[in-house]
């Protein structure tokens, strides 16, 4: 089978930094993807790793370790506009498979 | 400008009514998807499709049907087979095969079955 493994619900304040995982089962593997989702809008792409390392891109950062299967989404100087969901989901081929989604709540 | 337009934003059906849901894209994208979001749950694939006039199942495909005639539509049609088709619907498009992948959304359509 194949499945995705993030925490539900995290919880941070401004200015801090918080790590969100996601562990992978599938059967297929190109790449692991992160998504940010507000309620109502469409998700958005924040960030893709194909290879094992870190990506930065701006105060968001994305790690992977496929021998481990697992990879994170590090997002730094927390703002409030972050307080969204955020997916994890991974490229087996031909289809984008998505974890249930971490709901980040920031406070002031 | 270039993106995804789902509509309607809401549809109410009654039971046993089959429904349409309209995708469509002006991004010259050649794959397309449909997931399904329930509340406390992720994404969950029902159809996508690489190319024009072909489609495969995702991880929910029973209860719903795709067609994909033209490559900038991709209608998802939730049929009276479908046990409990109350849920918000996310469409999606990429480049398909080589990139990173990534996945342009529109802002979805919620179904209500009443």
């Amino acid at each position: 089978g194949q499945s995705l493994e993030q925490p539900s619900e995290v919880t941070a304040v401004e200015g801090a930094i918080v790590q969100i995982n996601c562990t992978y089962q599938t059967s297929g593997f190109y790449g692991l993807s992160w998504y940010q989702h507000h309620d109502g809008g469409a998700p958005t792409f924040l960030s893709y790793n194909a290879l094992d390392g870190l990506e930065e891109t701006g105060r968001f950062s994305s790690f992977l370790s496929r021998s481990d299967s697992y990879g994170y989404l590090l997002l730094q100087e927390l703002q409030m506009k972050d307080s969204a969901s955020y997916f994890c989901a991974v490229r087996g081929g031909n289809d984008m498979r998505f974890g249930a989604g971490t709901r980040l709540t920031v406070k002031p | 400008d270039g993106g995804i337009t789902q509509s309607p934003k809401y549809l109410f059906r009654k039971e046993g009514q089959n429904v349409t849901l309209s995708c469509e894209q002006n991004l010259n994208h050649d794959a397309m998807y449909w997931y399904r979001q329930d509340p406390g749950q992720g994404l969950r694939l029902i159809y996508y499709s690489q190319i024009v006039n072909d489609f495969q199942k995702g991880d929910i495909a029973e209860g719903y049907s795709v067609s994909r005639e033209k490559k900038e539509s991709f209608p998802l049609t939730v049929t009276s087979a479908q046990k409990n088709p109350t849920a918000f619907y996310l469409c999606a498009s990429s480049i398909g095969r080589g990139g990173t992948g990534e996945l342009f959304f529109g802002e979805g359509s919620r179904l209500t079955v009443l």
